[in-house]
């Protein structure tokens, strides 16, 4: 069957360390991936997309890596802040249907001061 | 710029009664998309529009689920007859719609619903 799996548990960092978190999929074929921050009460938010042909993505702080062998992403957060505390999801359009992104359940990282 | 807006932010309503969300996307985008969100099931698409065309509605849980898109800056989600198991957050979003440009997709605050 084809599943999308996020670490239930939430992730408790101290600030200042790098956050790492993990997406993993099986049956699935994506053609890229995106990352989203989703805070209590708000919808979820666009952080970074990767491509299938594309190992590394940067933005600022953040880092996003893609293995198609391994069915797998990273997203790391360097220097965290207790400001990053979020559920951070990840998503897989395929190579049909690119409008449908399925989505990973999340999740929670607590970034303490 | 505005982004999506929907409507209501949070509903309680009887088991029994229609429930009518509504969603206004952004300004040029082209597609559509109604999202639920539970604890147990996480982020499940319902049904997705292109061009106020629905083009999947797999994700639809039964029939009493329905959504229109009547013109490109309005579209609802109705429940009728509501349970409580519709109880969750629905989102809806939308995006320019670019065939594979992997656009992103810009989301609604959502609608809480609580059906009792």
């Amino acid at each position: 069957s084809q599943k999308i799996e996020q670490n239930s548990e939430a992730l408790n960092i101290q600030e200042g360390k790098t956050a790492t978190l993990t997406c993993n999929y099986t049956n699935y074929s994506p053609a890229y991936l995106q990352w989203y921050r989703q805070d209590p009460g708000r919808g979820p938010v666009f952080l970074l997309l990767i491509r299938e042909n594309e190992k590394e993505k940067r933005k600022e702080r953040l880092k996003v890596t893609f293995d198609t062998t391994l069915k797998q992403s990273l997203f790391h957060i360097t220097a965290s802040q207790p400001a990053d505390s979020a559920t951070y999801l990840c998503a897989l359009a395929m190579n049909t249907g690119f409008q449908k992104l399925v989505f990973g359940t999340g999740t929670r990282l607590l970034v303490s001061p | 710029d505005a982004g999506v807006i929907q409507s209501p932010r949070h509903e309680v309503t009887e088991m029994g009664q229609e429930v009518t969300l509504r969603c206004k996307p952004i300004s040029g985008h082209n597609s559509l998309f109604w999202y639920r969100q539970t604890m147990m099931r996480g982020l499940e698409l319902l049904i997705y529009f292109n061009n106020n065309v629905p083009i999947d509605d797999s994700g639809m849980p039964e029939d009493r689920f329905s959504a229109k898109m009547p013109n490109a800056s309005f579209s609802t989600l109705k429940i009728q007859p509501s349970e409580p198991r519709d109880s969750a957050v629905y989102f809806c979003a939308s995006n320019r719609g670019a065939r594979g440009s992997g656009n992103t997709i810009y989301f609604g605050e959502g609608s809480w619903l609580t059906v009792v």
